[in-house]
């Protein structure tokens, strides 16, 4: 069964400090594709990274950086000198490679509220 | 830049009423998708398309149907709203590709109120 959990429910940090959000994630196939997305106060989902599963290699662009280990199933995201435009609710997500046109569905995690005091 | 927009920010409605709910993406996606989002329940699908006129259940899809007549446009119909239906709606499109799973973006989303 698949399966994503974030198990910090919230993070509260104050500005500049580094902070990680854990993603752990179940699933049999050996193909799949992970996920981050940003929730602002505002509401509007923002997508922010994929991977595949056969790409290893850690990814990083500006402050943000993500670290996918596979042997430990986590893709884990982190953010470094943070700042108060970085609260957010951050979910991940799971996809296994989609085998018919009807399987596109995504596995959410149930999200991660970082807080960022000035 | 993908554009996914949704009819309304706000909404309030009253038990019984029909209910629609229109989302338009001008990125050619072939898929769509509706979900909501409730404290504490995170984000559950309720129903999504792969092509027009296609539709398939998600986890939640009890007291919605869907319509996709053209491919830009998805609509979720709440047949009869319920106070229990009272949360935020997403709508979210994404291409689709032989055997890739490609990520998805959502429009600002719809908080519906039924009183």
């Amino acid at each position: 069964a698949q399966k994503v959990t974030q198990a910090q429910t919230e993070i509260s940090v104050v500005e500049k400090e580094d902070v990680t959000l854990d993603c752990v994630y179940e699933t049999r196939d050996t193909t799949y594709y992970l996920f981050w997305y940003k929730q602002p106060p505002s509401g509007e989902l923002v997508f922010l990274i994929r991977r595949n599963s056969f790409d290893e290699q850690n990814e990083i662009s500006g402050r943000y950086s993500w670290n996918f280990q596979k042997s430990t199933s986590s893709f884990n995201f982190t953010i470094t000198a943070s700042q108060v435009v970085d609260s957010a609710v951050y979910f991940c997500a799971l996809s296994e490679a989609p085998i018919m046109d009807s399987n596109y569905q995504l596995i959410w995690g149930a999200g991660t509220k970082l807080i960022i005091k000035p | 830049d993908v554009k996914v927009t949704q009819s309304s920010r706000y909404l309030v409605k009253r038990t019984g009423e029909k209910v629609f709910l229109e989302c338009v993406q001008d990125m050619d996606h072939e898929n769509m998708f509706w979900y909501r989002q409730d404290p504490g329940l995170g984000l559950r699908l309720i129903y999504f398309s792969y092509d027009v006129k296609m539709k398939e259940k998600g986890d939640i899809p009890e007291g919605y149907s869907v319509s996709r007549e053209k491919k830009e446009r998805f609509s979720l119909i709440l047949e009869s709203a319920s106070t229990n239906q009272t949360s935020m709606y997403l709508c979210a499109s994404s291409e689709t590709g032989t055997g890739d799973s490609y990520e998805q973006y959502f429009g600002p989303g719809t908080r519906l109120t039924v009183t």
